[in-house]
């Protein structure tokens, strides 16, 4: 049973445009939704994360929205750049643990 | 600060091999995870931990066993390596003020069963 489903499977993006994915889950004892990023070889690393009394929360390009009712969230990474170019996953944390979505491979050519 | 570091980084086994991955982390985090990631499926959690001494099952923990003897070290094994289980995996920490909030990744050890 996949518990966090995740949007599209993969991106591509002109420099400088808008990368959106989107996440939806089914567990409502989720309690907080981190995305990571991970590049080729190396391990997931955490760019921002929102709980779910927040509606949006925005840390420089990147901006997590969050629709508590519809039990979806989504990023959108504004003026992408080729270094944005890596693997995207959303998650939602429940009981000390995280379930992840499947990821987003994101190309942003230049 | 080393972080999260993950030993080997690469392994080459043989089906009904044996193995350990071994973690270790300097941030002196209570909690402790190991996933496997395969293609178009995301991070999976195998078992994890939530202190020194203690382990519980993840998402996916058939065929994997771990141990938890001292807080830094998170060690994940496989008794007979089957082709199923060639895999990048990854170890992960959190502090205990955030439980599972946010996870300190290692750089992964990519697995291959033969």
């Amino acid at each position: 049973q996949q518990q966090v489903k995740q949007s599209p499977q993969s991106l591509i993006v002109q420099k400088g445009g808008i990368s959106i994915i989107n996440c939806a889950y089914e567990n409502t004892a989720f309690d907080y939704f981190p995305w990571y990023q991970q590049f080729p070889g190396k391990g997931p690393a955490l760019l921002i994360a929102i709980r779910p009394d927040v509606s949006e929360k925005k840390e420089g390009r990147f901006t997590i929205s969050f629709n508590k009712s519809a039990k979806q969230f989504s990023s959108h990474i504004m003026d992408s750049q080729p270094g944005d170019s890596a693997t995207y996953f959303c998650a939602a944390r429940g009981n000390y643990k995280l379930t992840f979505g499947k990821g987003t491979l994101l190309t942003v050519n230049p | 600060n080393a972080g999260v570091t993950q030993t080997p980084k690469f392994r080459v086994l043989k089906t009904g091999q044996s193995m350990t991955l071994l973690c270790a982390q300097d941030m002196n985090h209570e909690y402790m995870y190991w996933y496997r990631q395969d293609p178009g499926m995301g991070l999976r959690l195998i078992h994890y931990s939530v202190g020194e001494g203690t382990t519980a099952k993840g998402e996916v923990p058939d065929g994997y066993n771990v141990s938890r003897l001292k807080k830094q070290n998170f060690l994940l094994g496989l008794e007979s390596a089957a082709p199923s289980q060639t895999s990048v995996y990854f170890c992960a920490s959190s502090q205990t003020s955030v439980p599972a909030g946010e996870q300190y990744f290692g750089p992964g050890t990519r697995l291959t069963v033969t």
